[in-house]
Protein backbone atom coordinates (compact mmCIF):
# COMPACT_ATOMS: atom_id res chain seq x y z
CA UNK A 1 0.00 0.00 0.00
CA UNK A 2 0.99 3.40 -1.06
CA UNK A 3 2.49 5.81 1.94
CA UNK A 4 4.07 8.82 2.02
CA UNK A 5 7.10 10.13 3.98
CA UNK A 6 7.89 14.02 4.22
CA UNK A 7 10.21 15.69 6.17
CA UNK A 8 8.54 17.08 9.56
CA UNK A 9 9.50 20.69 9.61
CA UNK A 10 11.70 23.18 7.31
CA UNK A 11 12.53 26.44 7.76
CA UNK A 12 13.05 29.52 5.15
CA UNK A 13 13.29 32.95 4.84
CA UNK A 14 11.17 35.60 3.02
CA UNK A 15 12.25 35.48 -0.66
CA UNK A 16 13.51 32.12 -0.78
CA UNK A 17 12.90 29.21 -2.80
CA UNK A 18 11.49 26.18 -0.69
CA UNK A 19 11.54 22.35 -2.10
CA UNK A 20 9.89 20.19 -0.08
CA UNK A 21 10.50 16.51 -0.51
CA UNK A 22 7.86 13.54 -0.40
CA UNK A 23 9.09 9.95 -0.68
CA UNK A 24 6.13 7.56 -2.07
CA UNK A 25 7.96 4.08 -2.82
CA UNK A 26 4.31 2.04 -3.54
CA UNK A 27 2.56 4.60 -5.31
CA UNK A 28 -0.05 2.70 -7.96
CA UNK A 29 1.21 2.72 -11.59
CA UNK A 30 -1.93 5.00 -12.45
CA UNK A 31 -1.76 7.26 -8.85
CA UNK A 32 -1.77 11.03 -8.69
CA UNK A 33 0.26 13.07 -6.36
CA UNK A 34 -1.21 15.68 -4.73
CA UNK A 35 -0.53 18.58 -2.65
CA UNK A 36 -2.18 20.27 0.25
CA UNK A 37 -1.45 23.33 2.27
CA UNK A 38 -3.36 23.74 5.91
CA UNK A 39 -3.34 26.82 7.78
CA UNK A 40 -4.23 26.06 11.42
CA UNK A 41 -7.97 26.14 12.49
CA UNK A 42 -8.87 25.64 8.19
CA UNK A 43 -9.33 22.57 5.89
CA UNK A 44 -6.46 21.87 3.64
CA UNK A 45 -6.19 23.42 0.32
CA UNK A 46 -5.32 21.90 -2.76
CA UNK A 47 -2.12 23.54 -4.31
CA UNK A 48 -1.14 21.05 -7.20
CA UNK A 49 -1.07 17.56 -8.73
CA UNK A 50 0.60 15.65 -10.89
CA UNK A 51 1.29 12.60 -12.67
CA UNK A 52 4.57 12.56 -14.13
CA UNK A 53 7.55 14.95 -15.13
CA UNK A 54 6.98 18.85 -14.14
CA UNK A 55 4.04 20.50 -13.63
CA UNK A 56 3.05 24.59 -12.79
CA UNK A 57 0.49 26.60 -11.74
CA UNK A 58 0.51 30.22 -10.23
CA UNK A 59 1.66 29.01 -6.93
CA UNK A 60 3.92 26.34 -7.28
CA UNK A 61 6.22 23.58 -9.21
CA UNK A 62 5.74 19.88 -8.61
CA UNK A 63 8.72 17.60 -10.24
CA UNK A 64 7.74 14.04 -10.71
CA UNK A 65 11.23 12.09 -11.63
CA UNK A 66 10.59 8.79 -14.21
CA UNK A 67 10.37 6.75 -11.46
CA UNK A 68 7.64 8.62 -9.65
CA UNK A 69 8.54 7.59 -6.20
CA UNK A 70 9.43 10.50 -5.15
CA UNK A 71 8.08 14.27 -5.85
CA UNK A 72 9.15 17.51 -5.09
CA UNK A 73 6.84 20.42 -4.31
CA UNK A 74 8.82 23.92 -4.68
CA UNK A 75 7.12 27.38 -3.76
CA UNK A 76 8.95 30.14 -5.95
CA UNK A 77 9.57 33.53 -3.48
CA UNK A 78 7.88 32.25 -0.32
CA UNK A 79 6.94 34.86 2.20
CA UNK A 80 5.25 35.24 5.77
CA UNK A 81 1.57 34.11 4.66
CA UNK A 82 2.76 30.74 3.46
CA UNK A 83 3.58 29.94 6.59
CA UNK A 84 1.98 26.61 6.73
CA UNK A 85 1.64 22.57 7.27
CA UNK A 86 2.35 21.13 3.75
CA UNK A 87 0.95 17.37 2.86
CA UNK A 88 1.69 15.16 0.00
CA UNK A 89 -0.96 12.63 -0.92
CA UNK A 90 -1.40 9.41 -3.23
CA UNK A 91 -4.16 6.74 -2.57
CA UNK A 92 -4.19 3.68 -1.11
CA UNK A 93 -5.85 1.45 -3.28
CA UNK A 94 -5.22 1.38 -6.98
CA UNK A 95 -8.92 3.31 -7.77
CA UNK A 96 -7.51 6.27 -6.32
CA UNK A 97 -10.32 6.63 -4.24
CA UNK A 98 -8.96 5.43 -0.15
CA UNK A 99 -6.39 7.80 0.77
CA UNK A 100 -3.98 8.47 3.88
CA UNK A 101 -2.52 12.07 4.26
CA UNK A 102 1.32 11.84 6.65
CA UNK A 103 1.63 14.00 9.14
CA UNK A 104 2.78 16.91 6.56
CA UNK A 105 5.75 19.27 6.39
CA UNK A 106 5.48 22.09 8.49
CA UNK A 107 7.16 25.01 6.88
CA UNK A 108 8.08 27.52 8.79
CA UNK A 109 8.72 31.51 6.97
CA UNK A 110 10.98 33.91 8.93
CA UNK A 111 10.99 37.60 7.93
CA UNK B 1 -20.79 28.77 -5.07
CA UNK B 2 -20.52 28.24 -1.66
CA UNK B 3 -18.38 25.04 -2.23
CA UNK B 4 -18.17 22.69 0.54
CA UNK B 5 -20.53 23.62 3.53
CA UNK B 6 -20.46 21.80 6.99
CA UNK B 7 -22.58 22.28 10.36
CA UNK B 8 -22.52 22.81 13.05
CA UNK B 9 -18.96 24.79 13.25
CA UNK B 10 -18.68 23.57 17.10
CA UNK B 11 -20.47 20.62 19.37
CA UNK B 12 -20.09 19.43 22.73
CA UNK B 13 -21.44 15.62 23.25
CA UNK B 14 -21.44 13.88 26.28
CA UNK B 15 -20.44 10.14 26.44
CA UNK B 16 -23.02 8.20 24.79
CA UNK B 17 -24.33 10.48 23.20
CA UNK B 18 -25.21 10.44 19.36
CA UNK B 19 -25.16 13.22 16.39
CA UNK B 20 -25.21 14.09 13.13
CA UNK B 21 -22.58 15.60 11.17
CA UNK B 22 -23.92 17.39 8.21
CA UNK B 23 -22.03 17.87 5.07
CA UNK B 24 -22.87 19.49 1.66
CA UNK B 25 -21.58 20.93 -1.52
CA UNK B 26 -22.92 22.61 -4.74
CA UNK B 27 -20.23 21.82 -7.00
CA UNK B 28 -22.45 18.27 -8.36
CA UNK B 29 -19.29 16.02 -7.12
CA UNK B 30 -19.40 12.80 -7.45
CA UNK B 31 -16.78 12.02 -5.03
CA UNK B 32 -17.28 13.25 -1.48
CA UNK B 33 -15.07 11.81 2.04
CA UNK B 34 -14.90 12.62 5.56
CA UNK B 35 -11.67 12.96 7.20
CA UNK B 36 -10.52 13.39 11.11
CA UNK B 37 -7.58 15.50 12.52
CA UNK B 38 -6.11 14.75 15.57
CA UNK B 39 -4.22 17.54 17.21
CA UNK B 40 -0.45 17.68 15.83
CA UNK B 41 -1.77 15.06 13.25
CA UNK B 42 -2.45 14.59 9.95
CA UNK B 43 -6.13 13.48 8.08
CA UNK B 44 -7.19 10.34 8.44
CA UNK B 45 -9.91 9.23 5.90
CA UNK B 46 -12.92 7.94 8.30
CA UNK B 47 -15.47 7.31 5.23
CA UNK B 48 -16.02 8.34 1.29
CA UNK B 49 -18.59 7.95 -1.25
CA UNK B 50 -17.93 7.69 -5.02
CA UNK B 51 -22.23 8.60 -5.34
CA UNK B 52 -25.48 8.66 -4.04
CA UNK B 53 -25.95 5.30 -2.88
CA UNK B 54 -22.46 4.17 -2.46
CA UNK B 55 -20.11 4.40 0.23
CA UNK B 56 -16.97 2.65 1.25
CA UNK B 57 -14.72 2.57 4.27
CA UNK B 58 -11.11 4.54 4.91
CA UNK B 59 -8.63 3.78 7.60
CA UNK B 60 -11.05 4.79 10.76
CA UNK B 61 -14.42 3.80 10.42
CA UNK B 62 -15.17 2.33 13.46
CA UNK B 63 -17.61 4.28 15.44
CA UNK B 64 -19.15 5.91 12.54
CA UNK B 65 -22.14 5.58 9.97
CA UNK B 66 -22.62 7.37 6.42
CA UNK B 67 -25.40 7.24 3.87
CA UNK B 68 -25.24 9.13 0.39
CA UNK B 69 -28.98 9.56 -0.77
CA UNK B 70 -28.44 12.38 -2.99
CA UNK B 71 -25.62 14.14 -4.99
CA UNK B 72 -25.05 17.21 -2.87
CA UNK B 73 -24.98 15.75 0.80
CA UNK B 74 -22.93 13.24 2.87
CA UNK B 75 -23.69 13.32 6.56
CA UNK B 76 -21.46 11.41 9.11
CA UNK B 77 -23.44 9.65 12.26
CA UNK B 78 -21.69 9.12 15.36
CA UNK B 79 -23.63 5.98 16.82
CA UNK B 80 -22.39 6.45 20.48
CA UNK B 81 -20.06 9.34 21.36
CA UNK B 82 -16.38 8.18 23.03
CA UNK B 83 -13.54 10.70 24.56
CA UNK B 84 -11.85 9.40 21.59
CA UNK B 85 -13.49 11.09 19.27
CA UNK B 86 -12.49 14.18 20.03
CA UNK B 87 -11.19 15.34 16.58
CA UNK B 88 -11.91 18.47 13.90
CA UNK B 89 -13.87 16.41 11.13
CA UNK B 90 -13.54 17.58 7.58
CA UNK B 91 -15.60 16.80 4.78
CA UNK B 92 -14.68 17.19 1.30
CA UNK B 93 -15.24 16.61 -2.38
CA UNK B 94 -13.71 15.89 -6.01
CA UNK B 95 -14.97 15.94 -9.19
CA UNK B 96 -12.93 13.22 -10.45
CA UNK B 97 -14.04 9.86 -9.26
CA UNK B 98 -10.23 8.56 -9.11
CA UNK B 99 -7.18 11.17 -7.21
CA UNK B 100 -8.65 14.29 -8.21
CA UNK B 101 -8.16 17.25 -6.36
CA UNK B 102 -10.66 17.41 -3.21
CA UNK B 103 -12.10 20.60 -1.62
CA UNK B 104 -12.46 20.87 1.86
CA UNK B 105 -14.61 22.14 4.19
CA UNK B 106 -14.45 24.61 6.93
CA UNK B 107 -14.37 21.21 9.89
CA UNK B 108 -16.42 20.56 12.98
CA UNK B 109 -14.79 20.86 16.32
CA UNK B 110 -16.27 18.07 18.16
CA UNK B 111 -15.79 17.52 21.23
CA UNK B 112 -16.94 14.30 23.20
CA UNK B 113 -16.41 14.35 27.14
Amino acid sequence: LAKTTQPISMDSYEGQEVNITCSHNNIATNDYITWYQQFPSQGPRFIIQGYKTKVTNEVASLFIPADRKSSTLSLPRVSLSDTAVYYCLVALDNYGQNFVFGPGTRLSVLP
Amino acid sequence: NAGVTQTPKFQVLKTGQSMTLQCAQDMNHEYMSWYRQDPGMGLRLIHYSVGAGITDQGEVPNGYNVSRSTTEDFPLRLLSAAPSQTSVYFCASSYALAGGPQYFGPGTRLTVL
